[in-house]
């Protein structure tokens, strides 16, 4: 079944201790994105990957890191969490040919910083 | 700022009315994108049309694009208790760097 995981569903940490969500799709897609979603503010992208080791900074990319090693897998690294990072976050992976297509989504990571 | 925004922000109908939801972009775009999602899962991928159509359909769904007036409407026919979700419309922005920017999205009830 062609589908992206992500790991955990839900972590409830506090602030400064470094953390890791990771994404992997089956679908050998080349491109891969993080966004989170906050109510009223919709869903904002915080880092995409365009093939191995190619990496861009979305809209909100502040206190955030990613790495792309492998094509399928694109884990979101918090180095040093904060509460306004509490977020739902969503990954999702793509077919790209210069232009972004049809999007495949996660379940979604809730995380809570205290 | 947001590249779509959609409108109105919610939406209630009866079941088996036709909904309309609008967006609204700033740049040129290759294409525009259609989602759904229910209740804090993940968005499931509807429709998507290129900057060179005008009209596309799937199932209950109407899409169409103006791309003079950088807008698009996804019509959703003969509604059911289950459309009950958020839309969202997302854009890929020509020329920029295979970003899809989303909107804030649209609140969808259909009472049954």
């Amino acid at each position: 079944e062609a589908q992206v995981t992500q790991n955990p569903r839900y972590l409830i940490t506090v602030t400064g201790k470094k953390l890791t969500v990771t994404c992997s799709q089956n679908m050998n897609h080349e491109y891969m994105s993080w966004y989170r979603q906050d109510p009223g503010l919709g869903l904002r992208q915080i880092y995409y990957s365009m093939n191995v080791e190619v990496t861009d900074k979305g809209d909100v990319p502040e206190g955030y890191k990613v790495s792309r090693k492998e094509k399928r897998n694109f884990p979101l690294i918090l180095e040093s969490p904060s509460p306004n990072q509490t977020s739902l976050y969503f990954c999702a992976s793509s077919a790209w040919g210069l232009a972004v297509y049809e999007q495949y989504f996660g379940p979604g990571t809730r995380l809570t910083v205290t | 700022s947001q590249q779509g925004e959609e409108d109105p922000q919610a939406l209630s109908i009866q079941e088996g009315e036709n909904a309309t939801m609008n967006c609204s972009y700033k740049t040129s775009i290759n294409n525009l994108q259609w989602y759904r999602q229910n209740s804090g899962r993940g968005l499931v991928h509807l429709i998507l049309i290129r900057s060179n159509e005008r009209e596309k359909h799937s199932g209950r769904l109407r899409v169409t694009l103006d791309t003079s007036k950088k807008s698009s409407s996804l019509l959703i026919t003969a509604s059911r208790a289950a459309d009950t979700a958020s839309y969202f419309c997302a854009t890929d922005a020509a020329g920029a760097n295979s970003k899809l920017t989303f909107g804030k999205g649209i609140t969808l009830s259909v009472r049954p």
